[in-house]
């Protein structure tokens, strides 16, 4: 019944090494995001993903790739992860055209890295 | 570009007080308005958002923003907080109409309820 779930809830992993989140929502939303949120709680948006179409693209390294196989689901993968990247990722979703902009967000993965 | 600042990072308010969240926006026209809640180790819950209309708009749990126009403003507004409330509290802005850019948020404000 959870309208945005994402997996995992926690992550530890070695520097270098590459990892991946999932998400999924069940609301029938047609736009999807990854937000980092930093140590001191700051949210930032990563991507956002419209039926499938990459929308937005921060000012992110490209050892983050996105990928949205439909639009129920935004996965993340993060390739040679560093020490920075350590943070909560959250995925939410939307509705676009004509919607309120009100985002639904999953509970976050926390990615920790040593 | 929109911007939203919460000038205060932590505050500290006693059991069964009033309390008020400040949140100051920058938008070229009337934007749409959120206030999520976060608990520890948890996502992000809506608490109340403004699209148009009453200025005085109502949230779950008791709360109720005020959208003012000519303060760029939107505070959070609760009568008699309870110790559940302690979380982060995050003011967000987004374009009329959603569209796929999301929200911007503010930096959050931490709020500590004493006993």
């Amino acid at each position: 019944d959870t309208a945005v779930s994402q997996t995992p809830k926690y992550l530890v992993t070695q520097m270098g090494n590459d990892k991946s989140i999932k998400c999924e929502q069940n609301l029938g939303h047609d736009t999807m995001y990854w937000y980092k949120q930093d140590s001191k709680k700051f949210l930032k948006i990563m991507f956002s993903y419209n039926n499938k179409e990459l929308i937005i693209n921060e000012t992110v390294p490209n050892r983050f790739s996105p990928k949205s196989p439909d639009k129920a689901h935004l996965n993340l993968h993060i390739n040679s992860l560093e020490l920075g990247d350590s943070a909560v990722y959250f995925c939410a979703s939307s509705h676009s055209a004509g919607g309120t902009g009100e985002l639904f967000f999953g509970e976050g993965s926390r990615l920790t890295v040593l | 570009a929109q911007s939203v600042t919460q000038p205060d990072i932590h505050i500290t308010v006693s059991e069964g007080a009033s309390l008020e969240l400040r949140c100051n926006y920058s938008y070229g026209a009337t934007p749409y308005l959120f206030w999520y809640v976060q608990s520890p180790g948890q996502g992000l819950q809506l608490l109340l958002k403004y699209f148009s209309g009453d200025t005085l708009v109502q949230g779950i749990k008791g709360f109720e923003a005020e959208f003012k126009r000519s303060q760029s403003s939107f505070n959070l507004r609760k009568p008699s907080v309870h110790w559940s409330d302690a979380a982060e509290y995050f003011c967000a802005v987004g374009a009329r109409g959603g569209g796929a850019d999301g929200l911007t948020f503010g930096k959050g404000t931490h709020l500590i309820i004493q006993p």
